[in-house]
């Protein structure tokens, strides 16, 4: 079974500019949650799809960040316009409902805004 | 406003040593907890998931603890290996219908062969 999956690994980009950031959650999982990683700072939670729906979006930094989850499936996370302080890693992952909902991760994408 | 601390921030011990990670959370009010390790350049892997019922879980040559009225559990390792070196973080579920995770910073074991 594949796990959760992110793209890009990487991405460099200039201050200003726009960058999505795509996940693909384990399938058959309908929360997806992402969260990210500032430099020498804990992971902190950004935001829960129950499928597409927004959960819980109470981690999210600013209207500079938006995400989606179109028919349930995989998510989106776009930064626009990118500033210096996004940089990071953003992680994405997934999970069951059910009594147990271990969350899976992915491999994060490491954003550097220059 | 849940927070976590995982204390130490590093550790080094020889191989074959028995040790042991700490995590103090200020808000008793938790759904479970989970123990992940997270290796260079990689995601997180789930180690252990305790629910706020249970006591204690174990995996392997791991076992976790969980105190919820003291606000802490312990990361407890057999036997380390080499490979058992990485990040090791804990992170706190609030209770609800809202699954907002709350991570501590982490402990960065090395284990010397």
């Amino acid at each position: 079974e594949a796990g959760v999956t992110q793209f890009p690994s990487h991405s460099v980009i200039e201050k200003g500019q726009t960058v999505t950031l795509r996940c693909d959650p384990i399938s058959g999982h309908d929360n997806l949650y992402w969260y990210r990683r500032v430099m020498g700072k804990e992971i902190k939670f950004l935001l829960h799809f129950v499928k597409e729906s927004k959960q819980d979006e109470s981690g999210m930094p600013n209207n500079r960040f938006l995400a989606e989850r179109t028919g349930g499936t995989y998510s989106t996370l776009k930064v626009q316009p990118a500033e210096l302080e996004d940089s990071g890693v953003y992680f994405c992952a997934s999970s069951q409902s059910g009594v147990v909902e271990t969350q899976y991760f992915g491999p994060g994408t490491r954003l550097l805004v220059l | 406003k849940q927070e976590v601390t995982q204390i130490p921030a590093a550790l080094s011990v020889p191989e074959g040593e028995n040790l042991v990670l700490n995590c103090s959370f200020t808000d008793s009010a938790i759904y479970n907890l989970q123990w992940f390790r997270q290796d260079p350049g990689k995601g997180l892997t789930s180690l252990l998931l305790i629910q706020s019922s249970q006591r204690e879980q174990t995996s392997g040559r791991l076992n976790a603890s969980l105190d919820k009225s003291s606000g802490r559990s312990t990361l407890y390792i057999a036997a380390s290996q080499p490979g058992d070196s990485a990040t090791y973080l804990c992170a706190v579920r609030a209770p609800g219908g809202y699954q907002k995770v709350t991570f501590g910073t982490g402990t960065k074991l090395q284990v010397i062969p």
